[in-house]
């Protein structure tokens, strides 16, 4: 059973760069129909999708989050990571991490998110 | 930028059914938009429901189902119960490796 888990600091100071880390357990980053992704929730609102990436690289990311984020892949420890630059007030969330299955279009395994808060 | 609508708030009586709804500030949903839906409940990660229109994930029973009516995803279902009640969001694969959530429609079951 494929497993995620975010992990990070949980207090990041506005202007300053927020950095996730999800470890994938239980089956391997390096498949071919898989795309790891990233998704927010601030407190009491919906869900957005912040980007992804597949294990050759290629990343994709929301149009309106674009300039700040970036998110990566290390293969060999079976992790992806998020970096988000100039955090905000407005960027304090739950952050997920998630497989989207190519094959089935669809985001079928997530992490149980963690929460940044954004505060001096 | 896309937005992909959803009612924001829906009640439903136990056992009946209801329709919730995903789509398109422009433009129709379609099956090549891959919609999927997930329930959320507070203080948990979203479970999928339904993905590639009509197919019901793993576990997840009958009474949810999933369709196009119109221009729109639906996500209907059938003999609610009191443990429906829960956040549900719709996604939508815009292409080129860009998803699209829908605001969420918080139900009700009373």
């Amino acid at each position: 059973q494929l497993q995620l888990q975010e992990s990070g600091p949980g207090l990041v100071k506005p202007s300053e760069t927020l950095s996730l880390t999800c470890t994938v357990s239980g089956g391997s980053i390096n498949s071919g129909s898989s795309y790891w992704g990233w998704i927010r929730q601030p407190p009491g609102k919906g869900l957005e999708w912040i980007g992804s990436i597949h294990y050759s690289g290629s990343t994709y990311y929301n149009p309106s989050l674009k300039s700040r984020v970036t998110i990566s892949v290390d293969a060999s420890k079976n992790q992806f990571s998020l970096k988000l630059s100039s955090v905000t007030a407005a960027h304090t969330a739950v952050y997920y991490c998630a497989r989207q299955d190519l094959s089935t279009v669809t985001i079928d395994y997530w992490g149980q998110g963690t929460l940044v808060t954004v505060s001096s | 930028q896309t937005v992909v609508t959803q009612e924001p708030s829906f009640s439903v009586s136990p056992g009946g059914t209801v329709t919730l709804t995903c789509g398109l500030s422009s433009g129709s949903v379609s099956t090549g938009h891959y919609p999927s839906w997930y329930q959320q409940t507070p203080g948990q990660a979203p479970r999928t429901l339904i993905y590639n229109t009509n197919t019901r994930s793993s576990g997840v029973p009958d009474r949810f189902s999933g369709s196009i009516l119109g221009n729109k995803a639906v996500l209907t279902i059938t003999g609610a119960q009191a443990d429906d009640e829960s956040d549900y969001y719709c996604v939508l694969y815009m292409g080129s490796g860009i998803w699209v959530f829908g605001g969420g429609t918080k139900l009700t079951v009373l």
